[in-house]
């Protein structure tokens, strides 16, 4: 059963980059089937897809969000991460790391970390 | 990329069977068959219900079935229990290769 456990500073001030990282255990990111994904939830709202990097390191992004945003893939490490820039207090949320199959679904969620942006 | 369109919330008593929208467009759920449907309790990551329109991934209540027509797709949730009171969430494939989500329906069984 595939896990996944994201990582990363509960507090970011704004201005400022926050970064993620996403562990997988019992898979494997290099599987060809997946694509690695980042899901947000502001408070009390909707879920927002973010986007995905495959194990190559080829990666798509939310329009909305992609001139601040990358993201890359460590097949040896079995992580892949999350690098947001500029940060602004509407970036507050619960972040998701997630398994796209066939970036087509989300077959499996970390548990989700909260990240504020305040000074 | 706009949001799927659900309703704000619905609601049924036990034992009934409730419907829930997801209205895109052409680009998205009418021109593809990848909209999948999550469920969230409050507090807890979403958890798939239902992908490529109708299948079921093991181990989830086939109460739970999708469907589409044209630019919207369907959850319905046959014999409602309590449990199933939540957050759903619908979501599609686009033609930008990227992925969408709907807003969100609060889900109450009275």
């Amino acid at each position: 059963q595939v896990q996944l456990q994201e990582a990363g500073p509960g507090l970011v001030k704004p201005s400022e980059t926050l970064s993620l990282i996403c562990t997988v255990s019992g898979g494997s990111v290099s599987s060809g089937s997946y694509y690695w994904s980042w899901i947000r939830q502001p408070p009390g709202k909707g879920l927002e897809w973010i986007g995905y990097v495959y194990y190559t390191g080829g990666t798509n992004y939310n329009p909305s969000l992609k001139s601040r945003l990358s993201m890359s893939v460590d097949t040896s490490k079995n992580q892949f991460s999350l690098k947001l820039i500029s940060v602004t207090a509407a970036d507050t949320a619960v972040y998701y790391c997630a398994r796209a199959q066939w970036g087509r679904w989300f077959d499996a969620w970390g548990q989700g970390t909260v990240v504020t942006v305040s000074s | 990329q706009s949001a799927l369109t659900q309703p704000a919330s619905v609601s049924g008593s036990p034992g009934q069977s409730i419907t829930i929208s997801c209205t895109g467009t052409s680009s998205d759920v009418g021109g593809y068959n990848y909209v999948s449907w999550y469920q969230q309790h409050p507090g807890k990551a979403p958890k798939l219900m239902i992908y490529d329109v109708s299948n079921r991934p093991s181990g989830v209540s086939n109460r739970f079935s999708g469907s589409k027509s044209d630019n919207t797709a369907s959850l319905t949730i046959s014999g409602l229990q309590a449990e199933d009171e939540a957050d759903y969430y619908c979501s599609s494939y686009t033609s930008s290769t990227t992925l969408v989500f709907g807003g969100g329906t609060k889900l109450t069984v009275l």
